[in-house]
């Protein structure tokens, strides 16, 4: 299967500060990725699809303006989780669609795990 | 959002089992896809069905698209302790690069000696 990087594993913050994820297609270009969270023990909740080249789309209830994704590259998408709270402590995944005969299949990052302090 | 209902929830079972878990949704999807998470990991794509009905195996693993098109199946033939996990059902209805993934609520498998 495809490779996708993730980067961070793991990142600790104080309250307040602001973090960046990076989600990187390793052996393939990804004009579409996606970013979901997930709570322990739950499933995996799509936030937001990235779009090479153009603003992401963002599922309902999700802060735009505190969820920030850019995907500057066709291998590369950043969520920046700006002014960290508690709250926002969570698993972070993002994936990227793999096109041609992989049929648009997503295939996933090994996460990042934010702790918000 | 919506999540698809997989059952059973969490199982636990004796290596050299056979599993059987499934995944119903009240509405159609044209594609579905099985994957399994470890802990701390992303989910890892296991198997992908793309047509009503079709049976689809990768080693141990087979997974069915139901005909409905409302649900799918996966079987685990002779377990083994890392097929300890947890398996999501995802079901997809567009076709394109920015077609979005439903997920289910999982199912949790521990595999006992």
């Amino acid at each position: 299967g495809a490779v996708v990087s993730q980067h961070p594993s793991w990142v600790i913050c104080k309250s307040g500060t602001s973090v960046k994820i990076e989600c990187r297609s390793l052996d393939f270009q990804a004009t579409t990725m996606f970013w979901y969270r997930q709570f322990p023990k739950q499933s995996l909740m799509l936030m937001a699809t990235s779009n090479e080249g153009s603003k992401a789309t963002y599922e309902q209830g999700v802060e735009k303006d505190k969820f920030l994704i850019n995907h500057a590259s066709l291998t590369l998408s950043t969520l920046t989780v700006t002014s960290a709270h508690p709250e926002d402590s969570s698993f972070y995944i993002c994936s990227a669609s793999l096109g041609g005969r992989s049929k648009n299949i997503q295939y996933f990052g090994a996460g990042t795990r934010l702790s918000v302090l | 959002g919506q999540q698809l209902n997989q059952s059973p929830q969490s199982m636990f079972i004796q290596e050299g089992e056979d599993v059987s878990m499934n995944c119903t949704s009240s509405s159609i999807f044209n594609t579905w896809l099985w994957y399994k998470q470890d802990p701390g990991e992303g989910p890892v794509l296991l198997i992908a069905l793309y047509k009503a009905g079709e049976l689809t195996s990768n080693g141990r693993l087979t997974a069915q698209f139901g005909i409905t098109r409302k649900d799918s199946f996966l079987n685990i033939s002779a377990s083994i302790p890392s097929d300890v996990g947890i398996y999501f059902c995802a079901g997809r209805r567009g076709t394109g690069t920015a077609s979005k993934l439903t997920f289910g609520t999982g199912t949790r498998l521990q595999v006992t000696l």
